[in-house]
């Protein structure tokens, strides 16, 4: 079973440039989140979707943009990199009353 | 505000010695709870979870967590460590029921396991 899979695994992006942090679970799970991870500050929830068309934002949404078209996919769009979000981003997905099964993250750096 | 705390940023173990790691929350309700561990350039797996029922909560290798709604506390415990326990430790929060996609983590503890 492949759970949760984040591509790519590693990313340098210049300060300005836009990209996709691609998320894809098999699970048929209902909820799925992004988070990042920073030294000294756990995990912080960027975005989050409870269903396919509905997406809300978390603690930390400014700069990211995120869309559910599928119940399998979730990326998160970063649309104009800045060094602030150089960080390690996990997606991590979820159904009722069960814990979240977290990626393997995407460590991504803003130059 | 809702937070989560885990007050020690590193603790250092002997291997065989036992292991308490802290991890206490400001919520107006009880929340769900759950301790995850992270190995380096790892993601985070699971070790035990609290939705309701009995306190003390058992989980994957070996650890087990009370909840003490009055003490606000869901301290992750561990009779005797391995030296493969070395990793970090994240406490973490929810007040959702459904998928749990909305978790508050604690800033994280890290373990370091000496011979």
């Amino acid at each position: 079973n492949a759970g949760v899979t984040q591509t790519p695994k590693f990313q340098v992006l210049k300060t300005g440039q836009s990209m996709t942090l691609q998320c894809a679970q098999d699970m048929n799970h209902e909820y799925m989140s992004w988070y990042r991870q920073d030294p000294g500050m756990g995990l912080r929830l960027i975005h989050y979707s409870v269903g396919a068309g509905i997406t809300d934002q978390g603690e930390v949404p400014n700069g990211y943009n995120v869309s559910r078209s599928t119940t399998e996919d979730f990326p998160l769009r970063l649309l104009s990199a800045a060094p602030s979000q150089t960080s390690v981003y996990f997606c991590a997905s979820g159904t009722l009353n069960q814990p979240q099964h977290f990626g393997d993250g995407t460590r991504l750096s803003i130059l | 505000a809702q937070s989560v705390t885990q007050p020690d940023i590193h603790i250092t173990v002997s291997e065989g010695a036992s292991l308490e790691l802290r991890c206490n929350y400001s919520y107006g309700a009880t929340p769900y709870l759950f301790w995850y561990v992270q190995s380096p350039g790892q993601g985070l797996q699971l070790l035990l979870k609290y939705f309701s029922g009995d306190t003390l909560v058992q989980g994957i290798k070996g650890f087990e967590a009370e909840f003490k709604r009055s003490q606000s506390s869901f301290n992750l415990r561990k009779p005797s460590v391995h030296w493969s326990d070395a990793a970090e430790y994240f406490c973490a929060v929810t007040l959702s029921n459904f998928g749990n996609e909305k978790l508050t983590f604690g800033t994280g503890t890290r373990l370091t396991i000496i011979p």
